[in-house]
């Protein structure tokens, strides 16, 4: 069965660095995202994409987040300069075509840890 | 008031017995619904998608209500493996961002 994967599973990197989270997506699928649940807290949207660009973002997704199709393939979230209250999981997730596009299926996750 | 609103429970559930839990949505406009189960410190795991008037898998029963803005999930003969963090998940799009509620702790015991 396809499913969405995630690199790395987990990244820990100081305050202030530059990190890409990675993703490769269902194969077929057009639509991405990306979400983020805090320890203990809901999970977050954070950005869709379709078509190579932002679809839709959250409060969350401020100028420091960015997000990227560079290939066929991944599917990219970078955080320019990690701040603690970055520390969470972050979940990225597909869906589509045609009615499957209501669907979203979630990758494994990378937790990221600020110090 | 919070989007969608979940009882965090734990619901502690004997095995074999019967559990059903609720999540209600304060925007009317919203079009798709969904379940997702969540293990500890894992992804969500998508469980149904509830369209119109609801849907069946198994043992799992998923119900709407859009006059009183509810979804609800309902989980037959329970077994040690349902234990889980339910997530109950809303979107005013036919695709788009996913709005989730905190979660339904289930704990099946023996």
């Amino acid at each position: 069965e396809p499913e969405v994967t995630q690199t790395p599973s987990h990244q820990v990197t100081q305050m202030g660095q530059e990190v890409i989270l990675r993703c490769v997506p269902i194969s077929n699928h057009l639509y991405f995202y990306w979400y983020r649940q805090i320890l203990g807290q809901k999970v977050e949207f954070l950005v869709s994409f379709y078509n190579n660009e932002i679809s839709e973002k959250s409060e969350i997704f401020d100028d420091q987040f960015s997000v990227e199709r560079p290939d066929g393939s991944n599917f990219t979230l970078k955080i320019r300069s990690t701040k603690l209250e970055d520390s969470a999981m972050y979940f990225c997730a597909s869906s589509g075509p045609g009615q499957g596009a209501y669907e979203q299926f979630f990758g494994p996750g990378t937790r990221l840890t600020v110090l | 008031r919070k989007e969608v609103e979940q009882d965090p429970g734990p619901f502690n559930v004997p095995e074999g017995a019967t559990v059903a839990f609720n999540c209600t949505y304060s925007n009317s406009a919203s079009q798709s619904f969904f379940w997702y189960r969540q293990d500890c410190r894992k992804e969500p795991k998508l469980l149904m998608s509830v369209y119109s008037s609801g849907n069946e898998d198994g043992r799992f029963t998923a119900q709407l209500n859009r006059a009183s803005q509810y979804i609800s999930l309902l989980i037959r003969d329970s077994k040690l493996s349902d234990s889980a963090t339910y997530l109950c998940a809303v979107n005013t799009d036919s695709w788009g961002k996913l709005q989730f509620g905190a979660g339904t702790q289930v704990v099946v015991t023996p």
